[in-house]
């Protein structure tokens, strides 16, 4: 099983949709966890971080699941310029290892 | 921007050959780590560099090596190229090594090997 796991896509949705987007981790003892944006060819951007409580940012709302191993991303009212990749990271663990570990992507593409 | 900078920003090499990367953390950040992102795939660890000491480790071998310098910019060396290593790579600094500071990317230099 990979360490961090995402529905690669593609997420076609039309202009106004809410989409989510699911992500399973399978180290129980991780501590962090994080959605980052990714254009194309560009440099992945911190979207959000993720917080026991769940929490929101505009569009935006992130939830953790720490039974059940796994974080989602709501998107609401999908706009055009949400289009990108979302990547789903963890941090296993605490202590010095410092090596985030990355899911392979989401795809979303918003279309008018 | 996030003031995270990389040179240069593409690069052809041929296998066998060595390259330098080179990347400058944000203003007041003294930690770097270094990412290979291949294509189709999410960003991988190769190792991280805080106050001019190596800071954990991926799963990457010795011919990838690194160093950071006392104004905390750091470079990435892999000797011995090797087709698989045609990437893009990101580089990304933090305020601290805490584990949960927020890291910011560089746009990466995008390495072909041929």
């Amino acid at each position: 099983r990979k360490e961090v796991e995402q529905d690669p896509g593609p997420f076609n949705v039309p202009e106004g949709a809410t989409v989510a987007f699911n992500c399973t981790y399978s180290n129980s003892a991780s501590q962090s966890f994080f959605w980052y944006r990714q254009d194309c060819r560009k440099e992945p951007k911190l979207l959000m971080s993720v917080y026991s409580s769940g929490n929101e940012d505009g569009r935006f709302t992130a939830q953790l699941n720490r039974a059940s191993q796994y974080i989602s991303l709501l998107i609401r009212d999908s706009k055009l310029s949400d289009s990108a990749t979302y990547l789903c990271v963890v941090l296993p663990q605490a202590g010095n290892n410092r090596k985030l570990i990355w899911g392979l992507g989401t795809s979303l593409a918003v279309n008018p | 921007e996030t003031g995270v900078t990389q040179s240069p920003t593409h690069l052809i090499k041929t296998r066998g050959q060595q390259v330098t990367l080179r990347c400058s953390s944000q203003s007041g950040h003294n930690t770097v780590s270094w990412y290979q992102q291949a294509l189709g795939q999410g960003p991988q660890f190769i190792f991280q560099y805080y106050r001019e000491e190596e800071n954990g480790r991926g799963n990457f071998p010795p011919r990838f090596s690194g160093l950071q310098f006392p104004n905390y910019s750091s470079e990435l060396n892999v000797n011995a190229l090797e087709l698989d290593d045609s990437a893009l790579y990101l580089c990304a600094s933090s305020k601290t090594s805490g584990a949960t500071d927020t890291q910011y990317f560089g746009p990466g230099t995008r390495l072909t090997v041929l």
